[in-house]
């Protein structure tokens, strides 16, 4: 089955920095989404890619799908203590019906 | 904003007891899906189901598992007889339909199997 790379698995940043994380995957992708998951909820949606090399922006956040389709990365900058949380992405390729593949997330935590 | 709700929040229930957890998708949604997460792991696809008919299921959705949608709103997961590895964060999570799509997620029900 279809596998997607997570990293880095946690990060302790300082508020007001930037921060970096990607995906990568054994197979190609036609849909990158960024989810965003506080403790004790569901998974919430941050950005959606939809086309190789598209770079889309979401206030602080900004996401790139991959022109191979096999990679993803999100960028948060200007970090603030509310962006904590574990951040994961996931994505669908060609026929899967959108069942989602999820990484195993990067836990965030932004040091005031 | 239209949300996907799922109750209860928290479910505690002994081994070999059948549970069944509830989830309303958004009202104009076609497509649901019930994801699982282990404490500390990663969000893992179970099943989804459109046109009143599973479309498709993973290995970890075996005969102890079924889903049904009784009504025009509800979509239901049963567990016919829990086992301890079980214990987990059940996803319900629904989509519209259509060519470019978002699939948004209810806020979980926590199963506890003792």
């Amino acid at each position: 089955g279809q596998q997607l790379n997570q990293s880095p698995q946690s990060m302790f940043i300082q508020e007001g920095e930037d921060v970096s994380m990607n995906c990568t995957s054994s197979s190609i992708f036609n849909t990158w989404l960024w989810y965003k998951q506080d403790p004790g909820e569901g998974p919430v949606l941050l950005i959606a890619l939809y086309k190789a090399g598209e770079l889309t922006s979401n206030g602080r956040l900004t996401a790139q799908f991959g022109i191979t389709r096999k990679d993803s990365f999100l960028n948060i900058s200007a970090s603030i203590p509310s962006d904590v949380g574990i951040y994961f992405c996931a994505g669908f390729g060609r026929g899967s019906n959108y069942k989602l593949t999820f990484g195993k997330g990067t836990l965030l935590t932004v040091n005031p | 904003e239209p949300e996907v709700t799922q109750t209860p929040s928290h479910q505690v229930t002994q081994m070999g007891q059948e549970v069944i957890l509830r989830c309303v998708p958004i009202s104009n949604h076609l497509y649901f899906y019930w994801y699982r997460q282990i404490l500390g792991q990663k969000v893992e696809f179970l099943v989804s189901f459109y046109n009143n008919e599973i479309s498709e299921k993973s290995e970890i959705f075996d005969d102890q598992f079924s889903v049904e949608r009784p009504d025009g709103s509800n979509f239901t997961l049963k567990i016919r007889s829990t086992k301890l590895e079980d214990s987990a964060m059940y996803f319900c999570a629904s989509r519209r339909g259509g060519s470019i799509e978002k699939l948004f997620f209810g806020s979980g029900t926590q199963l506890s199997v003792l």
